[in-house]
């Protein structure tokens, strides 16, 4: 089975509003929890980590929450624009790969 | 700096045809891996490597081949091409045991008929 999910494929938000993102995971042993945003026809890129022994990580505009009890993981996004409209996904890092979930569709309209 | 490079950018194959999709790094990175993309999927891992002359297996490796003879390149090779192979593939690059931040190619869409 996969170790790594999301709850919602999709997610709809008006620009200006905060969106929360969810990911649940299996893994206990992963040392790392990963976000990564991509846009059509690219590549993922990094957003934000988070070291399995902290709860939550800041960023530009963006923060991480990790509760370890329930193996859930979240990325909020302050004031989303039109911008943030991509797939994200989370990830964990199992010693020397990335395993990804599924993803969430984020949707901004203005 | 090239970062992460793979090629083709599209390719179409037929059933049974073979072919190596390229991925070439300049950024020293000791991780590499590929994965495939499928719509609903998500990115699943193919296979990955640590170093020259290191590959494992990772989610999905049937049906594929990796070497890793220098840093730098890291090939896929689809040995007898499946219509199940029809996919976007992504190589990405870890600059080693203390990373998290993937540099991910352009990816490679793979159709097979």
């Amino acid at each position: 089975g996969e170790s790594v999910g999301l709850h919602l494929p999709t997610l709809s938000v008006q620009e200006g509003d905060n969106s929360i993102i969810n990911c649940a995971y299996s893994n206990s042993a992963s040392d790392y929890f990963i976000w990564y945003k991509q846009e059509s026809g690219k590549g993922p890129q990094f957003i934000i980590d988070i070291r399995s022994n902290m709860d939550k990580r800041q960023g530009q505009r963006v923060t991480v929450l990790l509760n370890k009890t329930v193996k859930h993981l979240s990325l909020q996004i302050a004031a989303t624009q039109p911008g943030d409209s991509a797939v994200y996904f989370c990830a964990e890092r199992e010693r020397t790969a990335l395993i990804f979930g599924k993803g969430t569709t984020l949707s901004v309209s203005s | 700096n090239a970062g992460v490079t793979q090629t083709p950018k599209f390719q179409v194959l037929k059933t049974g045809q073979s072919m190596t999709l390229q991925c070439a790094q300049d950024m020293n990175h000791e991780y590499m891996s590929w994965y495939r993309q499928d719509p609903g999927m998500g990115l699943r891992l193919i296979h990955y490597s640590v170093g020259a002359g290191i590959t494992d297996q990772g989610e999905v490796p049937n049906g594929y081949n990796v070497s890793r003879s220098t840093t730098e390149d890291f090939p896929l090779r689809l040995l007898s091409a499946a219509p199940s192979q029809t996919s976007v593939y992504f190589c990405a690059t870890i600059s080693g045991p203390s990373g998290t931040e993937a540099f991910f190619g352009q990816g490679t869409r793979l159709t097979v008929v």
